[in-house]
């Protein structure tokens, strides 16, 4: 299976900052990659597939860049209900598999 | 708006079959990828399997001999059901649709999920 590992494994930052979470893959996956957005005790959300397209809904300050084996996610202005864990998945091949998670905190 | 709801015992004692239901309003579910996703506590998301509309199924391997996902067209439900249960079972189980009808990937509508505890 192919491994996930995304950097870091949580930040602290404060209302407007920019925020920039990576994610790496142990192979090549084209741009088959989606980033979810978990906030506690709630199912995860999508953000971005297809590596850049914002999905429907999603706020604009969310971004998705990469192909290959490297990918991040950017928040360019976080603000207070970004408070969550984040995590790519790949879709590339089976199984899919989901990088361990960004807990993102507000100074 | 399509919703799911899992459904199913929260508590299973270890070597028993672990069975969850999700159902499906909203819309039909003879279309699309209806997958099962599990997450341990405190631990990272992890693909179960799938069931396609068609009853196409794919199973990830390092579940595949103690999985079934089937589904049910005239409940517009579809279930999983996991043998032999260990503590490493204990999970949230979610269900999910996928974001496109002819791919299953982004996962874009989810149950709350249920949580199953494996445990005697």
């Amino acid at each position: 299976a192919i491994q996930m590992t995304q950097s870091p494994s949580s930040l602290s930052a404060s209302v407007g900052d920019r925020v920039t979470i990576t994610c790496r893959a142990s192979q090549g996956i084209r741009g088959d990659l989606g980033w979810y957005q978990q906030k506690p005790g709630k199912a995860p959300n999508l953000l971005i597939y297809d590596a850049s397209s914002l999905q429907r809904g999603v706020p604009s300050r969310f971004s998705g860049s990469g192909s290959g084996t490297e990918f991040t996610l950017t928040i360019s202005s976080l603000q207070p209900e970004d408070l969550a864990t984040y995590y790519c998945l790949q879709d590339y091949t089976y199984p899919p598999t989901f990088g361990q998670g960004t807990k993102v905190e507000i100074k | 708006q399509v919703q799911l709801q899992e459904s199913g015992p929260g508590l299973v004692k270890p070597s028993e079959t672990l069975s969850l239901t999700c159902t499906v309003s909203g819309g039909s579910i003879s279309a699309y990828y209806w997958s099962w996703i599990r997450q341990p506590p405190g631990k990272p998301l992890e693909w179960v399997g799938y069931v396609y509309y068609t009853g196409t199924t794919n199973y990830n391997p390092s579940l595949k001999s103690r999985l079934t996902i089937s589904l049910d067209t005239s409940k517009n439900q579809f279930s999983l059901k996991l043998t032999s249960v260990t503590a490493a079972d204990t999970a949230m189980y979610y269900c999910a649709r996928s974001r496109d009808q002819y791919r299953n990937s982004w996962y874009l509508y989810w149950g709350q999920g249920a949580l199953v505890t494996v445990s005697a």
